[in-house]
């Protein structure tokens, strides 16, 4: 069985650019999780997709966005970068339904803002 | 709001000794689960162990175990018989259960690196 899949594997952006990041989930997983991994802060929890619908989002500006598709898998956008969007951008599927909401990881995306 | 924290940033181990990574936690919620997840230097995050905050009994997977302290908020993972492969970034994690406001997103600390020595 496939596991989650990313890409692109590295990205590279300048200031102001706009970074579109891609995910795909699990078969038959229909939660897509995005977060957000930058040195010396840790992974944090971005967005939540469920069903199409985005269900929750952590404390991040506007300018990241999102959205899943009718197959699940899902996209992050990055608008107006920043230098300090330079981070590993780690999806995770799961099961939403399940009774302790396992995630499965991706390999990530390592976006770098120059 | 929910906090995991891992006081222990570097941790080293001989081969086939016993290393325990700590976890403390902190939350409202009476219904959770908590996770130790592993991070190679491939960077795939790979699920290690699960524990339900309702279950008393310590979660077992192979050489790794975990010792929940419920009432104390610790969540320390233990790993015998340390291998070279065991050498990764270890995250201790937080989820809130299906019915809670923290359900849909993981809870991370800041992460233990484990170095395996010969």
């Amino acid at each position: 069985e496939a596991g989650v899949t990313q890409s692109p594997t590295h990205l590279i952006k300048t200031r102001g650019q706009q970074a579109t990041l891609r995910c795909s989930p699990i078969s038959g997983h229909t939660s897509v999780y995005w977060y957000q991994q930058a040195l010396g802060l840790g992974l944090q929890f971005l967005l939540w997709y469920d069903e199409g619908e985005e269900r929750n989002r952590g404390n991040f500006p506007p300018r990241f966005s999102g959205r899943q598709f009718p197959n699940y898998s899902s996209e992050l956008n990055v608008n107006a970068l920043e230098l300090e969007d330079s981070a590993l951008y780690l999806c995770a599927s799961s099961l939403f339904r399940s009774s302790y909401n396992e995630q499965f990881f991706g390999p990530g995306t390592r976006l770098t803002v120059l | 709001a929910q906090t995991v924290t891992q006081s222990q940033p570097e941790m080293s181990v001989q081969e086939a000794e016993t290393v325990t990574l700590s976890c403390t936690y902190d939350t409202s919620e009476s219904d959770y689960y908590l996770f130790w997840y592993k991070q190679p230097p491939s960077r795939q995050m790979i699920l290690v162990i699960r524990q339900e905050a309702y279950k008393q009994q310590n979660a077992t997977e192979n050489r790794f175990s975990v010792n929940f302290q419920k009432a104390a908020k610790s969540f320390s993972l233990k790993i015998s018989d340390s291998q070279l492969g065991d050498a990764a970034m270890y995250f201790c994690a937080y989820t809130g259960g299906p019915n809670t406001g923290t359900a849909s997103k993981l809870t991370f600390g800041t992460g233990t690196r484990l170095q395996v020595t010969l």
